[in-house]
């Protein structure tokens, strides 16, 4: 079956840029989480969203948003870009969410910023 | 929140065990988690075990919960080359917390 498809897989952008990544999970998944991973901080979680809806939040400022559209897929965005958000960026998908059903990691989009 | 703490970085030679530990300070966490991560690839769940075991044994993988203490550890039997990654512990309540991951080297 297929996996977690994110796209794209690498990205180059300049400081005060937006940026859109996306996260097709595995059908029937709906529960969606991003994930921004940086040899300093590890994974730091970004947001869920079930149902088209943002469900559990973390600590990142307002310059990252996500959605989730009908068919599960889900983007994030980053406004403003700065050179700190250089990062591996992961999305995972799950059926219902939470630590009770298993997660699949995309392969992730590599950002970086200059 | 969760914190999860892990060790950075293990040396081992091929055909020895492995055993990487973590650390987690979130005693409702209901899961706990072991990810692998290879280069250039996302995270893929290796094992996993209830707060209500003690121990789980997979094949090669052996996962130990002491919960007083509040650690993990995953013990990785007859050492691969294959199994030169990084590995990561996640827990947590709801949303699982990832440890920095701990880079696993195995050499000749």
């Amino acid at each position: 079956k297929a996996g977690v498809t994110q796209t794209p897989r690498y990205l180059i952008k300049t400081r005060g840029q937006q940026v859109t990544l996306s996260c097709s999970p595995i059908s029937g998944h709906r529960s969606v989480s991003w994930y921004q991973q940086t040899p300093g901080q590890g994974l730091q979680f970004l947001f869920e969203y079930f149902s088209e809806t943002q469900r559990n939040k973390g600590n990142f400022p307002g310059r990252f948003s996500g959605r989730q559209f009908s068919n599960s897929r889900s983007e994030m965005n980053v406004s403003t870009l700065e050179l700190g958000d250089s990062a591996l960026y992961l999305c995972a998908a799950s059926r219902g969410g939470g630590m009770n059903t298993e997660a699949f990691f995309g392969q992730g989009t590599r950002l970086t910023v200059v | 929140g969760e914190d999860v703490e892990q060790s950075l970085f293990l040396s081992v030679r091929e055909g020895d065990s492995s055993v990487i530990n973590c650390t987690y300070t979130d005693s409702s966490s209901t899961y706990l988690y072991w990810y692998k991560q290879e280069p250039g690839a996302g995270l893929q769940l290796l094992t996993y075990i209830f707060s209500n075991m003690d121990m789980k044994q997979d094949q090669r993988l052996t996962v130990l919960l002491n919960k007083k203490d509040k650690h993990l550890s995953l013990r990785i039997a007859d050492t691969q080359t294959g199994d030169s990654a990084i590995y990561f512990c996640a827990g947590g309540s709801y949303i699982p917390t990832f440890g920095r991951g701990t880079s696993l080297i195995v050499h000749p």
